[in-house]
């Protein structure tokens, strides 16, 4: 059994649509992560969350400790916002464990 | 923005060969990690390197694999005799803080034929 889960594993979406995308651990954390990668390969950190809620321009981050359940959103999403969502949990010590990913490909 | 690189961007190899691959962290970042994503799979954590040590790997991780920070600018991860599994895309990244976000590298893509 994976650690870190997401759903859904692929989402398409049209232009303007609100998309979210959800992760789950079973670990104990002490932080976790939202990336993005691109088609290139490229990895780039968006959040890191160990309580609560973040908000960067037109993504959300949100975290419940309890459930151990995080989600991600896109307000008014964009083509460009074609990426691969991961999640990773840092379990207490510093590595990242990661997700499998969310491949999202948004429409014009 | 300081970013971290990688080098080089890709490697043919062949099987049994040893490789190894640079990365330059940021400069003023002390935690240090490899990590390697097979095509189509998630992205995989091999190791872990602080003031001069390995602080964890996994069991990925094994005899022919090994990591030094020969200067005080590179990182580089190092396969001793390379298999057709090691086929992967490799990530070097740092951080300031343990445990605080990572910065990622663009990544080198190894090809063991």
């Amino acid at each position: 059994k994976n650690e870190v889960e997401q759903s859904p594993q692929n989402l398409t979406a049209q232009e303007g649509e609100f998309i979210t995308i959800n992760c789950s651990y079973s670990v104990g954390i002490s932080a976790l992560h939202w990336l993005q990668q691109h088609p290139g390969g490229g990895i780039v950190s968006l959040f890191m969350l160990s309580s609560g809620k973040k908000k960067h321009g037109r993504l959300i981050a949100t975290i419940n400790i309890q459930e151990k359940h995080s989600s991600l959103h896109i307000t008014a999403s964009h083509p460009r916002d074609s990426a691969v969502y991961i999640c990773a949990a840092t379990p207490g010590t510093y590595k990242y464990i990661f997700g499998t990913g969310t491949r999202l490909k948004v429409l014009a | 923005e300081p970013e971290v690189t990688q080098t080089p961007s890709h490697q043919v190899t062949q099987m049994g060969q040893e490789v190894i691959l640079r990365c330059v962290p940021i400069s003023n970042h002390l935690y240090f990690y490899w990590y390697r994503q097979i095509l189509g799979q998630k992205v995989e954590f091999l190791v872990s390197f602080y003031n001069n040590e390995i602080s964890e790997k996994s069991e990925i991780f094994d005899d022919q694999f090994s990591v030094e920070r020969p200067d005080g600018s590179n990182f580089t991860l190092k396969i001793r005799s390379t298999k057709l599994e090691d086929s992967a895309m490799y990530f070097c990244a740092s951080s300031d803080v343990g445990g605080e976000t990572q910065y990622f590298g663009p990544g080198t893509r190894l090809l063991v034929l």
